[in-house]
């Protein structure tokens, strides 16, 4: 069975760094691209990166670039969304999912998501 | 970037009505157009990709239609259980983008 597990959530101040995580099992993890989603309280869906881990190829969203840094390690099959100096916007829901890249297939398994919460 | 717009941006309906959901791509992306569907506090889930491909598990009352800039999801009969928000999606170039959503009520 395909999943894809998230680390929990976290609480976080201004200025902190925070690194999440997503562990893949149930398929070979090296051969997806695994993709970054963030959802803020009450809105919508949006792609910030994804990182195809066989490689550690990685695109960035302009909208993200600079602020996210996104890795794996396909060793221990974790793929993982961090930032060095959090601020209270990206207080947000995160999900990572398998595939959201330029194929036909579409995000076809997602992670449970890892809220984080930036407050002073 | 490719913008994706979804109309409309909420819909009222009752069980076993018929639903349309419409998304228009900014530009051409053939059919690399995805579906999604979102309860809350709860991860997207995909329902159609290739803008008429039915994901595996998905109950066949959903399907997708569509090509180029403008796309389609129907719900035949609606079921209690069918009201979410949905999202389009394309996967035509980076950076992927996301329709704003459209979130479907119980009337």
């Amino acid at each position: 069975e395909v999943q894809l597990v998230q680390s929990g959530a976290e609480v976080k101040k201004p200025g902190e760094s925070l690194k999440i995580s997503c562990k893949g099992s149930g398929y070979s993890f090296s051969d997806y691209w695994i993709g970054w989603v963030r959802q803020m309280p009450g809105k919508g869906l949006e792609w910030m990166g994804i990182i195809y881990p066989a490689t550690s190829d990685i695109r960035y969203s302009p909208s993200f670039q600079g602020h996210v840094t996104i890795s794996a390690d396909k060793s221990i099959t974790t793929a993982y969304l961090q930032w060095n100096s959090l601020k209270a916007s990206d207080t947000a829901m995160y999900f990572c999912a398998r595939g959201l890249t330029t194929t036909i297939m579409g995000g076809d398994y997602w992670g449970q998501g890892t809220l984080v919460t930036v407050s002073s | 970037d490719i913008q994706m717009t979804q109309s409309p941006s909420s819909l009222s309906a009752s069980v076993g009505d018929r639903v349309t959901i419409t998304c228009r791509a900014s530009q051409s992306i053939t059919t690399y157009l995805n579906w999604y569907q979102q309860k809350p506090g709860k991860a997207p889930n995909l329902l159609i990709f290739a803008a008429s491909s039915l994901e595996s598990g998905v109950p066949s009352r959903f399907s997708g239609s569509g090509s180029g800039t403008d796309f389609t999801l129907t719900i035949s009969s609606l079921q209690p259980e069918d009201f979410a928000t949905y999202y389009c999606q394309q996967s035509y170039s980076i950076p992927i983008t996301f329709g704003q959503g459209t979130r479907l009520e119980i009337k």
